[in-house]
């Protein structure tokens, strides 16, 4: 079974520019999370999907930040215009269907998203 | 606001001996705690969690203890590898929130093991 993969692995634009972070879960999870890691600090909860819908996007920094996940697959992350301060390793997790709290959140590789 | 913190940013132990690693948490609300693991350019992977309702979770050469009521935890690794040498992070759920609840980390402590 395929683990979550993200892509690209890592990304580098300018101020001002637009990137679109991509990832698709393991099949049949319905549970997609997205989490951000600025150098050196925690990782940091940015929204969580069930299927195509918003269940908590409670850490999504601004409205420069806009998650989709159309038809429950994959999602995209876009980020347009960035800033410096967005630049950072950013995780997609997911969780099986009915999954509960106390079930493993399996993790991508991450995306390296660095801001000039 | 950081809710759950691991103080100690690196930690440098000889292989065989025991690694103590350290979390504490602030929000009275988590009731779910996990380890996981982090090998460079790699995503976080599960390694051992606990319930409040117990005091030590044992798989292993891990061990992770649970104080509540100083709202401490630490991840025990006995005996050290060097295979182990990764960046640990501490991270808590809150209490039954009607769904797979978010997870909160701490900033992670780098672990070496050394020969």
């Amino acid at each position: 079974e395929a683990g979550v993969t993200q892509f690209p692995s890592h990304s580098v634009i300018e101020k001002g520019q637009t990137v679109t972070l991509r990832c698709d879960p393991i099949s049949g999870h319905d549970n997609l999370y997205w989490y951000r890691r600025v150098m050196g600090k925690e990782i940091k909860f940015l929204l969580h999907f069930v299927k195509e819908s918003k269940q908590d996007e409670s850490g999504m920094p601004n409205n420069r930040f806009l998650a989709e996940r159309t038809g429950g697959t994959y999602s995209t992350l876009k980020v347009q215009p960035a800033e410096l301060e967005d630049s950072g390793v950013y995780f997609c997790a997911s969780l099986p269907r009915g999954g509960k709290r106390t079930d493993t959140q399996y993790f991508g590789p991450g995306t390296r998203l660095t801001v000039l | 606001d950081q809710q759950v913190k691991q103080n100690s940013p690196s930690l440098s132990v000889q292989e065989g001996r025991i690694s103590i690693l350290n979390c504490d948490y602030t929000n009275s609300m988590f009731d779910y705690f996990l380890w996981y693991k982090k090998y460079p350019a790699e995503g976080p992977t599960f390694l051992i969690s606990i319930s409040s309702i117990k005091d030590k979770n044992e798989d292993g050469r891990f061990t992770v203890f649970l104080n509540k009521s100083a709202k401490h935890l630490s991840l025990h690794i006995v005996p050290s590898q060097p295979g182990d040498s990764a960046v640990y992070f501490c991270a808590a759920s809150p209490k039954y929130t009607g769904t797979a609840s978010k997870l909160t980390f701490g900033t992670g402590t780098r672990l070496q093991v050394t020969l």
